[in-house]
């Protein structure tokens, strides 16, 4: 999974199966998550989002779960499509301001 | 709705030189950022604005400027550009008064200093 600062991870699953991709964050006082999709030549496009207050929430086809105790976030997407094809990345808030930091993105690559 | 409008949406440009990346938004949100992205660094953080009137600086603000002289407007001017500042820029904004900051990005500046 990605992690701040480090190379792309990427990933490539067949369309049909289920894709997970993994974040790892650092600061322990974050307190809201963000997934967002990047698709190429375009801007990141806001996915899903989650409180520290919640451990799991679902959207239409994506699922986040956030896992406190050990700093990690995951992304599942169901019956992954080509069009989920792209990076993605996790961001955190931290309480204090409005700042988020990115991950470094996970390349998901869907085989049709 | 155009949301986030960036110009230009590429230039070339040589070391030296000034450069203005324009930033507009019609969502009236009161938060605009500013990020470069680079390949294996992710997005990282150049300059922000709360609100009209007030700039702050992100993760790598060196070599960078902004200004917010209103809700829309958040300009991003680089005084003397450097090979370094190669990069892809995005402009994003966000409503920070709801509890949530979900920004929501332009399509990006991609900027090649020579």
């Amino acid at each position: 999974g990605e992690s701040v600062g480090l190379h792309l991870p990427t990933l490539s699953v067949q369309e049909g199966d289920n894709s997970i991709i993994n974040c790892a964050y650092s600061n322990s006082a974050s307190d809201y998550f963000i997934w967002y999709k990047q698709e190429s030549g375009k801007g990141p496009q806001f996915i899903i989002d989650i409180r520290s207050n919640m451990d799991k929430r679902q959207g239409q086809r994506v699922t986040v779960l956030l896992n406190k105790t050990v700093k990690h976030l995951s992304l599942q997407i169901a019956a992954t499509q080509p069009g989920d094809s792209a990076v993605y990345f996790c961001a955190e808030n931290a309480h204090t301001g409005n700042q988020f930091y990115f991950g470094t993105g996970t390349s998901l690559t869907v085989i049709p | 709705i155009a949301g986030i409008t960036q110009a230009p949406t590429s230039q070339i440009l040589a070391a030296g030189r000034r450069m203005t990346l324009r930033c507009t938004q019609d969502m009236r949100h009161n938060a605009m950022y500013w990020y470069r992205q680079d390949l294996g660094l992710g997005l990282r953080l150049i300059h922000y604005s709360n609100t009209a009137g007030t700039t702050g600086k992100g993760e790598v603000p060196d070599g960078y400027s902004v200004s917010r002289a209103n809700t829309d407007d958040f300009p991003l001017t680089l005084a003397s550009a450097v090979p370094s500042q190669t990069s892809v820029y995005f402009c994003a904004s966000s409503d920070s008064s709801r509890g949530k900051n979900i920004q929501y990005f332009g399509a990006g500046t991609r900027l090649s200093v020579l």
